[in-house]
């Protein structure tokens, strides 16, 4: 079973516009990690939030953790045609060390 | 090596067959994850090892499947009397060990059951 669900489950922008996806869980977490995996194959890990944080910053991405929300969101600033892939969150629970994926989100930028 | 390898890239197998998938983790990780990702869904936790043993394999759907590492660092994942439902990209992936650290992920094994 999945943990988490992501919102939207599809997006497509415009070269240069921002896009932002959600995530949200359903138990206590140790740290939230999001994904990028293109063509169904091998997924780069892209940021990590650990729940004491609430906002961190890698190059033109931006993540925020609202564990009262038990919420994330992952913003890509001036999007780019390479950033076309789609994009997971996952959650570690307190007490593992397994991910736990959500269902993804594609995301799809128009030239 | 850079990176986590896995071995075959792509299977095909006829349903009722046996199967091995190789995973080669990042050299000096301690911790080896295996996943599966069905088609339009999430990877879905199988099997974590922590050097030789599994430390959770709470996600093997059944006895078919079982997963070893007997040196701590390859690992094989073996699937008997394989079903069409098995089909799926099986995924490996290494990290230093700590649930704070960063799993990386193979390219995976696509796996077809005709």
């Amino acid at each position: 079973s999945q943990q988490g669900e992501e919102d939207p489950q599809a997006l497509s922008i415009q070269e240069g516009e921002n896009a932002t996806m959600n995530c949200s869980y359903k138990t206590s977490i140790n740290n939230l990690q999001w994904y990028r995996q293109n063509s169904g194959r091998g997924l780069v890990h892209l940021i990590l939030i650990r729940s004491n944080e609430r906002e961190k910053h890698s190059g033109r991405l931006r993540v925020t953790l609202d564990t009262s929300k038990k919420s994330s969101s992952l913003l890509i600033t001036a999007s780019r045609a390479a950033d076309t892939a789609s994009y997971f969150c996952a959650t570690v629970m307190i007490g593992a060390q397994k991910l736990v994926f959500g269902q993804g989100t594609r995301l799809t930028i128009n030239p | 090596g850079a990176g986590v390898s896995q071995t075959p890239s792509n299977k095909v197998t006829e349903k009722g067959k046996y199967v091995e998938l190789r995973c080669d983790p990042i050299s000096g990780h301690t911790a080896l994850y295996w996943y599966r990702q069905s088609l339009g869904q999430g990877p879905e936790f199988l099997i974590y090892f922590q050097g030789t043993g599994a430390a959770d394999d709470s996600g093997l759907p059944n006895d078919r499947f079982f997963a070893v590492r007997p040196e701590g660092s390859v690992s094989t994942l073996k699937i008997q009397r394989t079903e069409r439902g098995d089909s799926a990209v099986y995924l490996c992936a290494s990290s230093m060990g700590l649930a704070m650290d960063t799993q990386y992920f193979g390219p995976g094994t696509r796996l077809t059951v005709l």
